[in-house]
């Protein structure tokens, strides 16, 4: 099956800094999500991005399908901002329903 | 979320007993999975179903049940042939194959 890698596993930064999380995987896709899963548990959806670039206030996400990578900025980091982030991807595989996460990165920002 | 509820959103039960997790649905969606996470760890499929009394088998379905008698419920039974139960469980809800994928908040089940 599809193998998805995600870097850095942690990250600790200082209130204020900019991060880039990074996804990568094994195979074509037609479906990748970031997530940030917040300390009670919550998935929340961050962007639905199976190729191109979004940007959602301080986040922004690119995915470049042809070379199987995805990469999540965050700017200006806060202490809300705290958490893992995930990287899930459905491939175009006819009845491969699932996602497949990767291990996720957690971060943390310090004030 | 939104329109996705899932309960309880804390479980304890004994070693050997049967529980089940309910995911219920307000928005229409036809598709609905159960995914496990343990900690430190992303999230694996269990079961899902793109419709009303059909479901699949996940990656991890050894020791779980499922239904799909109504569009709006998709409950998952956690049964006494499952070695290691005690995880967090999370449903989805999504229009289909290749859409954005929306979740629960999740049931915290702990087996003693």
């Amino acid at each position: 099956g599809i193998q998805v890698e995600q870097s850095p596993p942690d990250l600790i930064l200082q209130e204020g800094a900019n991060s880039t999380l990074r996804c990568n995987f094994s195979d074509s896709v037609n479906n990748l999500q970031w997530f940030h899963q917040n300390p009670w548990g919550q998935l929340i959806n961050l962007f639905y991005i199976p190729s191109g670039t979004k940007q959602n206030g301080r986040l922004s996400a690119t995915t470049v399908a042809t070379e199987r990578y995805s990469l999540l900025y965050i700017s200006s980091s806060q202490t809300t901002d705290s958490g893992v982030y995930f990287c899930a991807v459905g491939t175009s595989v006819f009845g491969n329903e699932k996602l497949t996460f990767g291990t996720g990165t957690r971060l943390t920002i310090i004030p | 979320d939104g329109g996705i509820t899932q309960s309880p959103k804390y479980l304890f039960r004994k070693e050997g007993q049967n529980v089940t997790l309910s995911c219920e649905q307000n928005l229409n969606h036809d598709a609905m999975y159960w995914y496990r996470q343990d900690p430190g760890q992303g999230l694996r499929l269990i079961y899902y179903s793109q419709i009303v009394n059909d479901f699949q088998k996940g990656d991890i379905a050894e020791g779980y049940s499922v239904s799909r008698e109504k569009k709006e419920s998709f409950p998952l039974t956690v049964t006494s042939a499952q070695k290691n139960p005690t995880a967090f469980y999370l449903c989805a809800i999504s229009i289909g194959r290749g859409t954005e994928a929306f979740f629960g908040q999740g049931t915290r089940l702990t087996v003693v």
